[in-house]
């Protein structure tokens, strides 16, 4: 079956870099995007970017830009994201989810159809 | 700026129907897709498109569309219904080319 398995959790300090891994397995990795999503305490999801495994290019938030970067490993089915300059306010839970498009007829659908668990990113010094 | 809003929080009496909505410009371009997501777990897809369901969500869950609307309905809701549900969608005229709404809370009395 399709699954995302992510890295454990981290706890940083502020300034420091983070980088988070999702192996994916059960299909084939190249052949959708993924994204990376995240959830601060008791706030609502967040779109962080996403990642063409099968070219590498990616697309970030304007929000993250300059400070996050991912990347994958397709010998291992493993996308990854890494966020540069912690600061307190990024301690969140980070997802990565596989994107999944599809023309039905005259419509395109767009969604994330299988999330990974998240990983817990602590930021603090 | 781009964004999608939802009502911050719903209550429904347990077998009784709610709709939770969605609202955005880019819902005139693109069709929503709905998120469950429980304390302390990762989101759920639920509904995705016109009106589809994944393989194993129930068929009280269903989705629709109006302009720039998107409603998630719950037919009969049930105490594991309870949860926040996120709409989210492409959106091509804003900085990101996802966007989530805020989340909606679900209480099932």
């Amino acid at each position: 079956q399709v699954q995302l398995v992510q890295s454990g959790a981290e706890v940083k300090k502020p300034g420091a870099s983070v980088k988070v891994s999702c192996k994916a397995s059960g299909y084939t990795f190249t052949g959708y995007y993924m994204h990376w999503v995240r959830q601060a305490p008791g706030q609502g999801l967040e779109w962080m970017g996403w990642i063409n495994p099968n070219s590498g290019g990616t697309n970030y938030a304007q929000k993250f830009q300059g400070r996050v970067t991912m990347t994958r490993d397709t010998s291992i089915s493993t996308a990854y994201m890494e966020l540069s300059r912690l600061r307190s306010d990024d301690t969140a839970v980070y997802y990565c989810a596989r994107n999944y498009d599809i023309l039905t007829g005259p419509d395109y659908y767009y969604y994330m159809d299988v999330w990974g668990k998240g990983t817990t990113v602590t930021v603090s010094s | 700026s781009s964004e999608l809003t939802q009502d911050p929080a719903v209550s429904v009496a347990l077998g009784q129907t709610v709709r939770i909505t969605c609202q955005g410009d880019s819902l005139r371009s693109y069709y929503a897709s709905w998120y469950q997501q429980k304390p302390g777990q990762a989101p759920v897809l639920v509904i995705y498109g016109k009106n589809n369901r994944p393989s194993g969500i129930p068929d009280r869950f269903s989705g629709s569309s109006s302009g720039n609307t998107a409603s998630l309905t719950i037919t009969g809701a049930q105490a594991e219904d309870e949860a926040d549900y996120y709409c989210n969608s492409r959106d091509s005229s804003g900085n990101h080319p996802w966007v989530f709404g805020g989340g909606t809370k679900l209480t099932v009395l």
